[in-house]
């Protein structure tokens, strides 16, 4: 079975710009969760859905956003980007939300320039 | 406002003893614990986890260990193997009210062959 996918793998951006990223999630699995991992710390929890409703957001400002779609794959969107946004984005899924053990995407690396 | 601390940067360990990662946390009201393991290039991998209604929980050479009073977190793995050697992340989960996934800092573990 495909683990979690997650595109594209390496992003570079400039100040100001949007970005779109994509995760599917494991086959089965309803809740899909983002992570922004910047270099010596713990990936921090962003946004969380499950069954297409929000159900947990992070300490991130309204620049971003997500969605979930009826197939269960994610979106992550972050406009008008900063410096401070370069960082490795993951996307994990599960199969219920709380608790579960998440499983993991290889993540997105995005660089601002 | 670190709610998850790994106060160990890097552990080394001879392969075959035992490695003992340690994990703190400030809320009390946090009720599910996990450790991932992560790999240079990919996503946290999880490895075990544990209710707040347990102390301990074991699978093969992982045991995890939860001091509620003291609101610490263990992983101990036994015997340790040159294979383990990555960055170990706690983290801990908050299922009531304003949902909570957070990730400590992560310790890097190196098992010496």
């Amino acid at each position: 079975d495909a683990g979690v996918t997650q595109s594209p793998t390496h992003l570079i951006k400039t100040r100001g710009q949007q970005v779109t990223l994509r995760c599917s999630p494991i086959s089965g699995h309803k809740s899909v969760s983002w992570y922004q991992q910047v270099l010596g710390q713990g990936p921090q929890f962003i946004f969380q859905y499950y069954e297409k409703e929000e159900r947990g957001r992070g300490n991130f400002p309204d620049r971003f956003s997500a969605r979930q779609f009826p197939n269960y794959s994610s979106e992550l969107n972050v406009n008008a980007l900063l410096l401070g946004d370069s960082a490795l984005y993951l996307c994990a899924s599960s199969l219920g939300s709380s608790y579960q053990p998440q499983h993991f995407g290889d993540g997105t690396r995005l660089s601002i320039l | 406002d670190q709610q998850v601390k790994q106060n160990s940067p890097s552990l080394s360990v001879q392969e075959g003893r035992i490695s003992i990662l340690n994990c703190d946390y400030t809320n009390s009201m946090f009720d599910y614990f996990l450790w991932y393991k992560k790999y240079p290039a990919e996503g946290p991998t999880f490895l075990i986890s544990i209710s707040s209604i347990k102390d301990k929980n074991e699978d093969g050479r992982f045991t995890v260990f939860l001091n509620k009073s003291a609101k610490h977190l263990s992983l101990h793995i036994v015997p340790s193997q040159p294979g383990d050697s990555a960055v170990y992340f706690c983290a801990v989960v908050l299922t009531s009210g304003t949902y909570k996934y957070i990730f400590g800092t992560g310790t890097r573990l190196k098992v010496l062959a």
